[in-house]
Protein backbone atom coordinates (compact mmCIF):
# COMPACT_ATOMS: atom_id res chain seq x y z
CA UNK A 1 0.00 0.00 0.00
CA UNK A 2 1.15 3.36 -0.08
CA UNK A 3 2.25 5.68 2.76
CA UNK A 4 1.95 9.02 3.45
CA UNK A 5 3.04 10.09 6.73
CA UNK A 6 3.73 13.23 8.55
CA UNK A 7 6.44 14.66 10.84
CA UNK A 8 4.60 16.05 13.83
CA UNK A 9 1.33 14.43 14.82
CA UNK A 10 0.94 17.78 16.84
CA UNK A 11 1.70 21.37 16.25
CA UNK A 12 1.48 24.36 18.73
CA UNK A 13 1.81 28.08 17.71
CA UNK A 14 1.23 31.45 19.01
CA UNK A 15 -1.64 33.42 17.42
CA UNK A 16 0.05 35.52 14.74
CA UNK A 17 2.79 32.91 14.43
CA UNK A 18 3.27 31.15 10.85
CA UNK A 19 2.76 27.80 11.09
CA UNK A 20 4.79 24.77 9.07
CA UNK A 21 2.99 21.35 8.38
CA UNK A 22 5.17 18.92 6.68
CA UNK A 23 4.23 15.44 5.04
CA UNK A 24 6.16 13.13 3.61
CA UNK A 25 5.25 10.83 0.54
CA UNK A 26 6.42 7.24 -0.80
CA UNK A 27 4.85 6.98 -4.39
CA UNK A 28 7.10 8.88 -7.00
CA UNK A 29 4.54 8.02 -9.18
CA UNK A 30 2.08 10.56 -7.22
CA UNK A 31 1.13 13.43 -8.97
CA UNK A 32 -1.65 15.34 -7.40
CA UNK A 33 -1.66 16.09 -3.66
CA UNK A 34 -4.43 18.27 -2.13
CA UNK A 35 -4.13 19.16 1.50
CA UNK A 36 -7.10 19.18 4.26
CA UNK A 37 -8.46 20.46 7.17
CA UNK A 38 -10.44 18.80 9.73
CA UNK A 39 -12.39 20.06 12.69
CA UNK A 40 -13.58 18.22 15.31
CA UNK A 41 -17.18 15.98 13.87
CA UNK A 42 -16.91 17.45 10.47
CA UNK A 43 -15.38 16.29 7.48
CA UNK A 44 -12.11 17.41 5.85
CA UNK A 45 -12.31 20.55 4.12
CA UNK A 46 -10.27 21.10 1.10
CA UNK A 47 -7.49 23.74 1.91
CA UNK A 48 -5.44 23.88 -1.69
CA UNK A 49 -3.88 21.66 -3.94
CA UNK A 50 -0.53 21.24 -6.09
CA UNK A 51 0.27 19.12 -9.01
CA UNK A 52 3.79 17.55 -9.78
CA UNK A 53 4.41 19.83 -12.21
CA UNK A 54 4.72 22.71 -9.76
CA UNK A 55 6.94 23.05 -7.24
CA UNK A 56 4.60 26.02 -5.26
CA UNK A 57 1.43 27.02 -4.63
CA UNK A 58 -0.05 30.14 -3.12
CA UNK A 59 -3.85 30.83 -1.73
CA UNK A 60 -5.44 32.76 0.67
CA UNK A 61 -2.34 32.84 3.69
CA UNK A 62 -1.68 29.61 2.73
CA UNK A 63 0.94 28.56 0.35
CA UNK A 64 2.21 24.51 -0.59
CA UNK A 65 5.29 23.92 -1.26
CA UNK A 66 6.33 20.48 -3.18
CA UNK A 67 9.67 18.73 -3.44
CA UNK A 68 9.51 16.11 -5.54
CA UNK A 69 13.39 15.23 -4.93
CA UNK A 70 12.60 14.24 -1.62
CA UNK A 71 9.11 13.35 -2.12
CA UNK A 72 8.09 15.91 0.39
CA UNK A 73 5.15 18.12 0.81
CA UNK A 74 4.47 21.08 3.12
CA UNK A 75 1.86 23.70 4.16
CA UNK A 76 2.56 26.79 5.40
CA UNK A 77 -0.01 28.97 7.10
CA UNK A 78 0.42 32.45 7.82
CA UNK A 79 -0.51 34.77 10.61
CA UNK A 80 -2.37 31.22 12.04
CA UNK A 81 -5.65 32.61 13.32
CA UNK A 82 -7.48 30.35 16.52
CA UNK A 83 -9.70 29.19 13.84
CA UNK A 84 -6.92 27.37 12.38
CA UNK A 85 -6.82 25.27 14.72
CA UNK A 86 -8.05 21.43 13.70
CA UNK A 87 -6.30 18.42 12.14
CA UNK A 88 -4.49 18.63 8.79
CA UNK A 89 -4.06 16.17 6.14
CA UNK A 90 -2.14 15.61 3.22
CA UNK A 91 -3.59 13.49 0.52
CA UNK A 92 -1.87 12.03 -2.56
CA UNK A 93 -2.97 10.55 -5.73
CA UNK A 94 -0.81 8.50 -7.81
CA UNK A 95 -1.21 9.16 -11.37
CA UNK A 96 -2.46 5.24 -12.21
CA UNK A 97 -4.86 5.25 -9.28
CA UNK A 98 -8.39 6.06 -8.41
CA UNK A 99 -8.08 6.75 -5.26
CA UNK A 100 -6.64 9.62 -2.67
CA UNK A 101 -4.08 8.39 0.02
CA UNK A 102 -4.27 10.09 3.80
CA UNK A 103 -1.67 10.35 5.85
CA UNK A 104 -2.64 10.02 9.35
CA UNK A 105 -2.68 13.85 10.34
CA UNK A 106 -1.10 17.13 12.41
CA UNK A 107 -3.01 17.84 15.10
CA UNK A 108 -2.58 22.26 14.75
CA UNK A 109 -3.37 24.13 18.16
CA UNK A 110 -3.17 27.82 17.90
CA UNK A 111 -2.38 29.63 21.75
CA UNK A 112 -4.67 32.40 21.74
CA UNK B 1 -24.30 25.73 -2.87
CA UNK B 2 -25.19 22.90 -1.21
CA UNK B 3 -22.19 20.58 -0.10
CA UNK B 4 -22.19 16.77 0.02
CA UNK B 5 -24.56 15.34 2.38
CA UNK B 6 -24.25 12.27 4.41
CA UNK B 7 -27.42 11.09 6.50
CA UNK B 8 -27.78 9.79 9.12
CA UNK B 9 -25.04 11.86 10.74
CA UNK B 10 -24.88 9.20 13.76
CA UNK B 11 -26.45 5.64 13.73
CA UNK B 12 -26.09 2.99 16.65
CA UNK B 13 -26.69 -0.54 15.54
CA UNK B 14 -26.66 -3.85 17.37
CA UNK B 15 -23.53 -6.65 15.84
CA UNK B 16 -25.08 -8.88 13.27
CA UNK B 17 -27.96 -5.78 12.01
CA UNK B 18 -27.90 -4.73 8.54
CA UNK B 19 -27.13 -1.03 8.48
CA UNK B 20 -27.52 1.48 5.15
CA UNK B 21 -25.61 4.77 5.07
CA UNK B 22 -26.88 6.89 2.14
CA UNK B 23 -24.83 10.05 0.53
CA UNK B 24 -26.09 12.86 -1.56
CA UNK B 25 -23.42 14.51 -3.78
CA UNK B 26 -22.82 18.01 -5.08
CA UNK B 27 -24.68 18.35 -8.23
CA UNK B 28 -23.41 17.66 -11.15
CA UNK B 29 -20.26 15.58 -9.68
CA UNK B 30 -20.04 12.62 -11.60
CA UNK B 31 -17.54 10.77 -8.97
CA UNK B 32 -18.33 10.10 -5.92
CA UNK B 33 -16.25 8.38 -2.97
CA UNK B 34 -16.55 6.36 0.03
CA UNK B 35 -14.04 6.64 3.05
CA UNK B 36 -13.95 4.96 6.41
CA UNK B 37 -11.54 6.89 9.23
CA UNK B 38 -11.29 5.34 12.83
CA UNK B 39 -10.04 8.01 15.34
CA UNK B 40 -6.97 9.10 15.41
CA UNK B 41 -6.03 8.23 11.99
CA UNK B 42 -6.55 9.27 8.28
CA UNK B 43 -9.29 8.11 5.63
CA UNK B 44 -9.43 5.06 4.26
CA UNK B 45 -10.75 4.21 0.40
CA UNK B 46 -13.67 2.17 0.20
CA UNK B 47 -14.81 2.38 -3.10
CA UNK B 48 -15.47 4.79 -6.16
CA UNK B 49 -18.11 5.00 -8.70
CA UNK B 50 -17.75 6.70 -12.23
CA UNK B 51 -21.20 7.86 -12.42
CA UNK B 52 -23.48 4.96 -11.68
CA UNK B 53 -20.72 2.06 -11.81
CA UNK B 54 -18.26 1.25 -9.31
CA UNK B 55 -14.90 2.36 -11.15
CA UNK B 56 -12.80 0.85 -8.38
CA UNK B 57 -13.90 -1.29 -4.92
CA UNK B 58 -10.72 -2.35 -3.82
CA UNK B 59 -11.10 -1.63 -0.52
CA UNK B 60 -13.90 -2.49 0.30
CA UNK B 61 -12.70 -4.67 3.39
CA UNK B 62 -15.10 -8.04 2.38
CA UNK B 63 -18.20 -9.09 1.03
CA UNK B 64 -20.45 -7.51 4.31
CA UNK B 65 -19.48 -4.31 2.44
CA UNK B 66 -21.84 -3.11 -0.66
CA UNK B 67 -22.26 0.54 -2.37
CA UNK B 68 -24.73 1.51 -5.23
CA UNK B 69 -25.06 4.67 -7.03
CA UNK B 70 -27.62 3.19 -9.75
CA UNK B 71 -28.74 6.82 -11.18
CA UNK B 72 -25.18 8.14 -10.95
CA UNK B 73 -26.31 10.69 -7.99
CA UNK B 74 -27.09 9.67 -4.67
CA UNK B 75 -25.11 6.43 -3.38
CA UNK B 76 -25.59 4.10 -0.37
CA UNK B 77 -23.32 2.02 1.42
CA UNK B 78 -24.53 -1.11 2.65
CA UNK B 79 -23.35 -3.29 5.59
CA UNK B 80 -24.88 -6.33 6.46
CA UNK B 81 -23.94 -8.23 9.81
CA UNK B 82 -22.33 -5.38 11.17
CA UNK B 83 -19.43 -6.52 13.41
CA UNK B 84 -17.77 -4.33 16.31
CA UNK B 85 -14.88 -3.48 13.86
CA UNK B 86 -17.17 -1.64 11.67
CA UNK B 87 -17.23 1.00 14.46
CA UNK B 88 -15.85 4.31 12.50
CA UNK B 89 -16.75 7.60 10.60
CA UNK B 90 -18.04 6.92 7.02
CA UNK B 91 -17.14 9.75 5.08
CA UNK B 92 -18.79 10.57 1.16
CA UNK B 93 -17.06 12.69 -0.83
CA UNK B 94 -17.47 13.60 -4.76
CA UNK B 95 -15.59 15.83 -7.24
CA UNK B 96 -15.79 17.17 -10.96
CA UNK B 97 -14.54 14.67 -12.55
CA UNK B 98 -12.42 11.86 -10.71
CA UNK B 99 -8.71 11.61 -9.26
CA UNK B 100 -7.62 14.68 -11.21
CA UNK B 101 -9.68 16.76 -9.27
CA UNK B 102 -10.54 17.24 -5.59
CA UNK B 103 -12.68 15.69 -3.60
CA UNK B 104 -15.21 17.46 -1.29
CA UNK B 105 -16.20 15.89 1.56
CA UNK B 106 -19.63 15.31 3.54
CA UNK B 107 -19.42 15.56 7.21
CA UNK B 108 -19.62 11.18 7.60
CA UNK B 109 -21.63 9.68 9.26
CA UNK B 110 -20.63 7.95 12.65
CA UNK B 111 -21.37 4.10 12.98
CA UNK B 112 -21.53 2.87 16.30
CA UNK B 113 -21.81 -1.37 16.36
CA UNK B 114 -22.39 -2.42 20.15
Amino acid sequence: GESVGLHLPTLSVQEGDNSIINCAYSNSASDYFIWYKQESGKGPQFIIDIRSNMDKRQGQRVTVLLNKTVKHLSLQIAATQPGDSAVYFCAENPNTGNQFYFGTGTSLTVIP
Amino acid sequence: GAGVSQTPSNKVTEKGKYVELRCDPISGHTALYWYRQSLGQGPEFLIYFQGTGAADDSGLPNDRFFAVRPEGSVSTLKIQRTERGDSAVYLCASSVTGPASPLHFGNGTRLTVT
